[in-house]
């Protein structure tokens, strides 16, 4: 139980085209979901909170219009990439946590690596 | 602000060697800690997790981790390694405000095993 999946799994686009990333938990509902960033051989770091059915909350310099999100349902999140630059290439993490689960844990998917051209 | 050090970049084991990874974090209270581990494709699994009570924590793996605030440690310890144990290895921190918040992770430790 507990699975997260992340569609693409790699992706790559052009410099100025925007890219959408789908988290989605598979056996349970999320009513939060987290977005993270990893930089290679880096550590990953918090970029948003998103509540469904609300606006995502997100950390001190990470650009809102740049990454959308939108948690609609409480299976999916996604994380769209604005007019995508080549800093933008990284792999991006998403986790998602319910009620039923012990505090603070997080189930993880995949991850999905960009890279922009 | 919550933070987690991990001092050691890179470590090498030999198979069947004692392991310890070591994390310090800085909180303004007792956090939540977690280690997890990332395999090359994989997403990230937790090893174990700490939010009270007794201080040394069995994990998955054959894993555990002991919890000393007096040193703001939870250094994650493993008896005996196997090869398939090489990894990246993080460790996180987590508030308490409600399990709603994101989680602050170290930088990572690579475990490389020695045949």
């Amino acid at each position: 139980g507990a699975v997260v999946s992340q569609h693409p799994s790699r992706v790559i686009c052009k410099s100025g085209t925007s890219v959408k990333i789908e988290c989605r938990s598979l056996d349970f509902q999320a009513t939060t979901m987290f977005w993270y960033r990893q930089f290679p051989k880096q550590s990953l770091m918090l970029m948003a909170t998103s509540n469904e059915g609300s606006k995502a909350t997100y950390e001190q310099g990470v650009e809102k219009d740049k990454f959308l999100i939108n948690h609609a349902s409480l299976t999916l999140s996604t994380l769209t990439v604005t007019s995508a630059h080549p800093e933008d290439s990284s792999f991006y993490i998403c986790s998602a946590r319910t009620p039923l689960a012990g505090m603070g844990e997080q189930y993880f998917g995949p991850g999905t690596r960009l890279t922009v051209t | 602000a919550q933070s987690v050090t991990q001092p050691d970049i890179h470590i090498t084991v030999s198979e069947g060697a004692s392991l310890e990874l070591r994390c310090n974090y800085s909180y303004g209270a007792t956090p939540y800690l977690f280690w997890y581990v990332q395999s090359p494709g994989q997403g990230l699994q937790l090893l174990l997790k700490y939010f009270s009570g007794d201080t040394l924590v069995q994990g998955i793996k054959g894993f555990e981790a002991e919890f000393k605030r007096s040193q703001s440690s939870f250094n994650l310890r493993k008896p005996s390694v196997h090869w398939s144990d090489a990894a990246e290895y993080f460790c996180a921190v987590g508030g308490r405000g409600g399990g709603a918040d994101g989680l602050t992770f170290g930088k990572g430790t690579h475990l490389i095993i020695q045949p």
